[in-house]
C-alpha cells in the first residue's frame, strides 16, 4: 500500500475487555515494529518482527500483551483484560530491510480504557 | 548497548529564532541516524537522516550532521516558524538481530509568533 495503515484509529473499551489492534505495513517491508506512546511520553518499544525470524518480544510489558504477524504482512497486537494504564497511542512502523533503513510509521491507534 | 539521549524539553522559541536540539548516541557498529517529527495529532514522519560519519541530513531548513567523534547528531534550524511546533525524536538504527530502532524520549518545541 501507499503507507502503513492502522485500524481502528480510535478504540474505547471497558476495563477487563480484550482488544485487537491491526497494522498493515507497506508492501514488501520485511521488518515491522510496534511502539506505545503514552500521553506526553516518548516511544516505548513493544515488539519487532523481521521476516520469518522469531520476533523480539523483549518490550512487551506483561503477558496480557501478544502480537502476531501472519504471512509476513499484516500484524495484530492483542491486549487481554485491558487496564486503565494500557491507555495510550499504539504505533506501528515498517521498514524495507532490517539494516540501517528508515522506518515508516502509521497514524496510530488511540486506545482508551474506561 | 544501543541508546539515544536527547535534550529534554519543552523548548519554547520566538519565531525566527535559532534552534538546536541536542542528541547523542551509544551504538555498537555503524548506525544510521534519524530525526523524526510528530506534529500535533499526527504520526511520526521522517524529517532527515544520515547513514555514515560526516554525512549531513537536511530537509525543510533543518540540518543535522553525523559526528562519530562526539557520537552526536544535533538538530539545527536557522529560523524557526510557528509551523515547526511539534515533537522531535532522535533515533538510530543498527544492523543485527532483534529490535534495531532506538528512539530518544522526544523534545517538544513550541514556536510563538
Amino acid at each position: 500500500g501507499a503507507g502503513v495503515s492502522q485500524s481502528p484509529s480510535n478504540k474505547v473499551t471497558e476495563k477487563g475487555k480484550d482488544v485487537e489492534l491491526r497494522c498493515d505495513p507497506i508492501s514488501g517491508h520485511t521488518a515491522l515494529y510496534w511502539y506505545r506512546q503514552s500521553l506526553g511520553q516518548g516511544l516505548e518499544f513493544l515488539i519487532y518482527f523481521q521476516g520469518n525470524s522469531a520476533p523480539d518480544k523483549s518490550g512487551l510489558p506483561s503477558d496480557r500483551f501478544s502480537a502476531e504477524r501472519t504471512g509476513g504482512s499484516v500484524s495484530t497486537l492483542t491486549i487481554q483484560r485491558t487496564q486503565q494504564e494500557d491507555s495510550a497511542v499504539y504505533l506501528c512502523a515498517s521498514s524495507l530491510r532490517h539494516t540501517n533503513t528508515e522506518a515508516f510509521f502509521g497514524q496510530g491507534t488511540r486506545l482508551t480504557v474506561v | 548497548g544501543n541508546s539515544v539521549t536527547q535534550m529534554e524539553g519543552p523548548v519554547t522559541l520566538s519565531e525566527e529564532a535559532f534552534l538546536t536540539i541536542n542528541c547523542t548516541y551509544t551504538a555498537t557498529g555503524y548506525p544510521s541516524l534519524f530525526w523524526y517529527v510528530q506534529y500535533p495529532g499526527e504520526g511520526l514522519q521522517l524529517l532527515l537522516k544520515a547513514t555514515k560519519a560526516d554525512d549531513k541530513g537536511s530537509n525543510k531548513g533543518f540540518e543535522a550532521t553525523y559526528r562519530k567523534e562526539t557520537t552526536s547528531f544535533h538538530l539545527e534550524k536557522g529560523s524557526v516558524q510557528v509551523s515547526d511546533s511539534a515533537v522531535y525524536f532522535c533515533a538510530l538504527s543498527t544492523a543485527g538481530t532483534g529490535n534495531q530502532f532506538y528512539f530518544g524520549t522526544g523534545t517538544s518545541l513550541t514556536v510563538i509568533p
